[in-house]
């Protein structure tokens, strides 16, 4: 298995402009995520998904929307870039059943910088 | 609201030496709690994942309690190496599984 990918590493993007973060994991798991990480700060609950078709807010949802098709992918879409975005993004999922129920697996991270 | 404190921020150990790090929580109504590791510029690597119904969890040279009733964890790493140099972070999970809490971490260096 993969794990949890994230497309791209890095991305310098202007005011106003609006992207795509890509988030997939191959463990079938229906509980996703997505987290900002500012330096010094914990991570920061932005949507989470609990399966295809349904999405809702986390702590931080201004200025980012998700969609959830499949399973597997789980995008962040950025509207109108501004400098307040400029963090670390990461995708997880989380394990529901067996054992480590619970367990958060999380992607590499996503580097975006608004200038 | 659950809020997550870990203390101290930093910290820097000889390697070799037997070290604790610290996680305290407001809410003791918890699911579990994750420890995690965080690589410079990298992702968050689970290391132990302590279910609610459990005192601790072990993992080659580490070891997690979970104490609820003093809102305490505490990761222990054992006869630390240059390589256990990073950022340790908690996590706590309450009131469903979009509820996870992260703390601020501890960031260590171990000397060689």
């Amino acid at each position: 298995n993969a794990g949890v990918t994230q497309t791209p590493k890095f991305r310098i993007l202007k005011i106003g402009q609006s992207m795509t973060l890509q988030c997939t994991q191959d463990m079938n798991h229906n509980y996703m995520y997505w987290y900002r990480q500012d330096p010094g700060m914990g991570l920061k609950l932005i949507y989470y998904s609990v399966g295809a078709g349904i999405t809702d807010k986390g702590e931080v949802p201004n200025g980012y929307n998700v969609s959830r098709s499949t399973t597997e992918d789980f995008p962040l879409r950025l509207e109108l870039a501004a400098p307040s975005q400029t963090s670390v993004y990461f995708c997880a999922s989380i394990r529901t059943s067996g054992a480590s129920y619970n367990e958060q697996f999380f992607g590499p991270g996503t580097r975006l910088t608004v200038l | 609201k659950q809020e997550v404190t870990q203390i101290p921020a930093a910290l820097s150990v000889p390697e070799g030496e037997n070290l604790v790090l610290n996680c305290s929580f407001t809410d003791s109504a918890i699911y579990n709690l994750q420890w995690f590791r965080q690589d410079p510029g990298k992702g968050l690597t689970s290391l132990l994942l302590i279910q609610s119904s459990q005192r601790e969890q072990t993992s080659g040279r580490l070891n997690a309690s979970l104490d609820k009733s003093s809102g305490r964890s505490t990761l222990y790493i054992a006869a630390s190496q240059p390589g256990d140099s990073a950022t340790y972070l908690c996590a706590l999970s309450s009131g469903g599984y979009q509820k996870v809490t992260f703390g601020t971490g501890t960031k260590l260096q171990v000397i060689p």
